[in-house]
């Protein structure tokens, strides 16, 4: 799995957009990248993943870079409830099977 | 529909004790992994389940370590002889998917078990 380095801590205002970087340099051409996040307490939630190509979902936005070197997961209106650690981690979809989490990035949003 | 969930919630046990942890997946999911988290530190990997056999268990920390899995269906692992440094929150996941497709890392977590070795 390539390693991936995000920012230790984050703030937000609540409504606006939240914008969390990773950077995942040594990506292999065919590792995705995954998003998951975990709220205090409870177990990891996914949120989103992509190979290329800029993905969107309910939850979020995920912009790839063309040299896929880098990445930044979007939360266009940040909510109280978004306050989290969120995990970026690149891995391809054989052989090796488990996830590894690094540290992540601790995401607080400000009312 | 219901989420993997795993039990108990909480467990407080004395050193030397052992203790079982059991995780319900997801219907279908034919995936099941186990992690841990210790207070302030990220995930680590200890073993994971494609239907009843487990491939991979390299994150399993010491001999006093084992899981198991009936069918595709309830895991439990087990702790044998506790040391405090076992503390911490156990957590499980499944995935639909064991091998190949882009779904495979995608993984549901219940919300752990937080196991406290006195």
């Amino acid at each position: 799995d390539a390693k991936t380095t995000q920012p230790t801590s984050m703030d937000c205002a609540e409504g606006r957009a939240a914008n969390l970087p990773c950077n995942h340099s040594t990506i292999s051409g065919n590792e995705y990248v995954y998003w998951y996040r975990q709220i205090h307490s409870q177990g990891p939630q996914y949120i989103i993943h992509g190979l290329k190509n800029n993905e969107t979902n309910e939850m979020a936005s995920l912009i790839i870079t063309e040299d896929r070197k880098s990445s930044t997961l979007i939360l266009p209106h940040a909510t109280l409830r978004d306050t989290a650690v969120y995990y970026c981690i690149a891995d391809t979809n054989f052989g090796n099977e488990k996830l590894t989490f690094g540290t992540g990035t601790r995401l607080t949003i400000i009312p | 529909g219901a989420g993997v969930s795993q039990s108990p919630s909480n467990k407080v046990t004395e050193k030397g004790k052992d203790v079982e942890l059991r995780c319900d997946p997801i219907s279908g999911h034919t995936a099941l992994y186990w992690y841990r988290q210790r207070l302030g530190q990220g995930l680590e990997f200890l073993i994971y389940f494609q239907g009843n056999s487990a491939p991979d268990k390299s994150g399993l920390p010491s001999d006093r370590f084992s899981a198991e899995r009936t069918g595709e269906s309830v895991s439990t692992l087990t702790i044998q002889r506790t040391q405090q440094e076992d503390s911490a929150v156990y957590l499980c996941a499944s995935s639909p998917v064991g091998t190949g497709g882009i779904s495979r890392n995608i993984q549901y977590f219940g919300a752990g078990t937080r196991l406290s070795v006195l």
